[in-house]
């Protein structure tokens, strides 16, 4: 069956990088994309930025342009979010998801990240 | 690309029918049919419940339907159980980005 199992909650300082992991299994892993959202408390969903699996080639929203880098590891089914130069605001719960030609079909329990002094 | 306009909240009594919108603009969702609607209970992760406008992924109840009309698409719940007590959100799919709604809050009375 379909798994996506990312790491645990991180706490960070202000101007420090956070690196979350994603790991899938149940399926060929180069097939899908892999989709990265973030939910700060109490507030929608917001879209961070894509990896292709199978070449590495990723798009990324223009709000986080610049200080968030995806990659993948093919040999351990496993892509990589790591944001940089956090500040309080980016306190949220950071999700992966399988992109199945655009539906978001299996998400990864979330990684609460909290940036604090 | 702006985020899709969403109600609030929406309530309903068990047994009824309930529709949240998600409008956007001839940009987006009026020009694309790549909208889902997720459903995300208190505590958890998104769940998939429609996409491309109006298909069901296995396992999600024919309770939910989607539809839309011109910039709006909307996610009909019918027959409203207790459980259908969630979070709802649309998106946008395109090539290039992905687009959520602002998020409804659907309380079953």
């Amino acid at each position: 069956q379909v798994q996506v199992v990312q790491s645990g909650a991180e706490v960070k300082k202000p101007g420090a990088s956070v690196k979350v992991s994603c790991k899938a299994s149940g399926y060929t892993f180069t097939i899908y994309a892999i989709q990265w959202v973030r939910q700060a408390p109490g507030q929608s969903l917001e879209w961070m930025g894509w990896i292709n699996p199978d070449n590495g080639d990723t798009k990324y929203s223009q709000k986080f342009q610049g200080r968030v880098t995806i990659t993948r590891d093919t040999s351990a089914s496993t892509v990589y979010m790591e944001l940089s130069s956090l500040r309080s605001e980016d306190t949220a719960v950071y999700y992966c998801a399988r992109d199945r030609y655009g539906d978001l079909d299996y998400w990864g329990q979330g990684t609460l990240v909290t940036v604090s002094s | 690309q702006s985020a899709l306009t969403q109600p609030p909240s929406v309530s309903g009594s068990p047994g009824q029918s309930v529709t949240i919108s998600c409008t956007g603009t001839t940009s987006d969702v009026g020009g694309y049919n790549r909208v889902s609607w997720y459903q995300q209970p208190p505590g958890t992760a998104p769940k998939l419940i429609i996409s491309d406008v109006n298909n069901r992924p296995s396992g999600v109840p024919d309770r939910f339907s989607g539809s839309k009309s011109g910039n709006t698409a909307s996610l009909t719940i019918s027959g409203l159980q207790a459980e259908d007590e969630a979070d709802y959100y649309c998106s946008l799919y395109t090539s290039t980005t992905v687009v959520f709604g602002g998020g409804t809050k659907l309380t079953v009375l």
